[in-house]
C-alpha cells in the first residue's frame, strides 16, 4: 500500500513570496490533515478535510493560508505571502473515516529567508 | 496553551535495558491516547495506542499505560534495540473530534 505523498521534499523562499504544497493521501482515506511542526515543537493542526468539506481550520491562519481538497482526493495548502515565522515542516496525514489512526506524509521543509 | 506535555526532551537507554517515556495532559475530554515514533526527515509512524477505557496496552516490544486519574501515560519499551533511536510524540484525541493533540515529543538514544 502506498504511503501519503508530499512535494516538493523542500522549499526555500523569500518572505512575502508565495508557496504551495500538494499532498496525495493514501487510497481510501476520507480524511486529510495538514500539520504544521516548528523546530522543537510537537505538530500543530492546520486544518482537517473529511472528503472535500473543512471540518476544522480553527487554527489555520486565514489572512495567508489557504487550503483546497477538489474532488475529495488531492489537496494543496498555500502561503500567501509567507512570514519567517512560517519556516516549519509542514506534515500531511490521512486516516480511514472514523479511524483514530492517522497516516503520515514524509512532509515538506520550509525555510523563509 | 500546550494540553499534552512531555518533559523530557531527551532520553539515553543502553541497548537490552527498558525504555520509559512519559507523557502527561491537561485535558480530561482526551478519549484516546497515541505514540508516534519519528526519524529524522520523515514524517511521524504510527506505533501505539491506548483508549481511555483502558490502562494497557501490549504490542510486543512496547507497552502503553494509562493513568486516568493522574492524567499520565508512559510508554515501555522493552528491550531496546538501537533501531529504536528517533523522537517520540504523545498525542491525545479528544472525544468531539478526531485533530490529534501532540506533545513536543522526547528524542530516544539507545546506545550499544
Amino acid at each position: 500500500e502506498a504511503g501519503v505523498a508530499q512535494s516538493p521534499r523542500y522549499k526555500i523562499i523569500e518572505k512575502r513570496q508565495s508557496v504551495a504544497f500538494w499532498c496525495n493521501p493514501i487510497s481510501g482515506h476520507a480524511t486529510l490533515y495538514w500539520y504544521q511542526q516548528i523546530l522543537g515543537q510537537g505538530p500543530k493542526l492546520l486544518i482537517q478535510f473529511q472528503n472535500n468539506g473543512v471540518v476544522d481550520d480553527s487554527q489555520l491562519p486565514k489572512d495567508r493560508f489557504s487550503a483546497e481538497r477538489l474532488k475529495g482526493v488531492d489537496s494543496t495548502l498555500k502561503i500567501q505571502p509567507a512570514k519567517l515565522e512560517d519556516s516549519a515542516v509542514y506534515l500531511c496525514a490521512s486516516s480511514v473515516e472514523g479511524s483514530y489512526e492517522q497516516y503520515f506524509g514524509p512532509g515538506t521543509r520550509l525555510t523563509v529567508t | 496553551d500546550q494540553q499534552v506535555k512531555q518533559n523530557s526532551p531527551s532520553l539515553s537507554v543502553q541497548e537490552g535495558r527498558i525504555s520509559i517515556l512519559n507523557c502527561d495532559y491537561t485535558n480530561s475530554m482526551f478519549d484516546y491516547f497515541l505514540w508516534y515514533k519519528k526519524y529524522p526527515a520523515e514524517g511521524p509512524t504510527f506505533l501505539i495506542s491506548i483508549s481511555s477505557i483502558k490502562d494497557k496496552n501490549e504490542d510486543g516490544r512496547f507497552t502503553v499505560f494509562l493513568n486516568k486519574s493522574a492524567k499520565h501515560l508512559s510508554l515501555h519499551i522493552v528491550p531496546s534495540q538501537p533501531g529504536d533511536s528517533a523522537v517520540y510524540f504523545c498525542a491525545a484525541r479528544p472525544n468531539s473530534g478526531y485533530a490529534l493533540n501532540f506533545g513536543k515529543g522526547t528524542s530516544l538514544l539507545v546506545t550499544p
